[in-house]
């Protein structure tokens, strides 16, 4: 079955710092990936929707200067969280779709900025 | 075998039929159960969270949860249109989340 593979599944990075998320489809080419934020026990929220080789579309209020996402290849997408800040601290959780409409996720980043 | 299975469906139901959809799992460490409900274009919103065996309710929506049997269903009663979405069930371990795909959902007027 599909399998999105997410790394890291924990990153702790200093204030100020940039941190790369990656979000690989491992058995299926994946034309769509989608990046969203959650907070404790609260809904996922989508920052981003991205299709290979263009730009992403972020939603409103996501900082496309901060959040960096690029889908260079139909099986990999990444998130770069630029001059990370103690705010930004989340869980980033990224899924892709084959197009049949059905999603499959990844696990997830922990991400604590200090 | 994947973490969580779930079947996409599409199912379709009558509007005031009692849907059920469901979720099997192989990895007894996970601890916390959450069905989603996601409109078209929308991220998925939270329906229901819970972290122990049994039922949970809230208003027209039951999460059952039986770890024994490594499953958990969301029921839905008396259903109407607006319940058309795409249902997900989620777990979670330690610092880890497994989706199922998503089921979809359509409540016929």
């Amino acid at each position: 079955g599909a399998v999105v593979s997410q790394h890291p599944s924990r990153v702790i990075c200093k204030s100020g710092t940039s941190v790369k998320i990656e979000c690989r489809s491992l058995d299926f080419q994946a034309t769509t990936m989608f990046w969203y934020r959650q907070f404790p026990k609260q809904s996922l929220m989508l920052m981003a929707t991205s299709n290979e080789g263009s730009k992403a579309t972020y939603e409103q209020g996501v900082e496309k200067d901060k959040f960096l996402i690029n889908h260079a290849s139909l099986t990999l997408s990444t998130l770069t969280v630029t001059s990370a800040h103690p705010e930004d601290s989340s869980f980033y959780i990224c899924s892709a779709s084959q197009g049949s409409g059905g999603y499959t996720f990844g696990s997830g980043t922990r991400l604590t900025v200090v | 075998q994947k973490e969580v299975e779930q079947d996409p469906g599409p199912l379709s139901v009558p509007e005031g039929a009692i849907v059920s959809l469901n979720c099997t799992y192989s990895n007894s460490a996970f601890q916390y159960f959450m069905w989603y409900r996601q409109y078209s274009r929308k991220g998925p919103e939270l329906l229901m969270y819970t972290y122990s065996s049994g039922n949970k309710e809230d208003g027209r929506f039951t999460a059952q949860v039986d770890k024994s049997s490594k499953y958990i269903s969301l029921f839905i009663r008396d259903s109407q249109p607006s319940d058309s979405a795409t249902y997900l069930c989620a777990m979670k371990t330690g610092n880890q989340f497994y989706f199922g795909t998503g089921t979809s959902l359509t409540v016929i007027p």
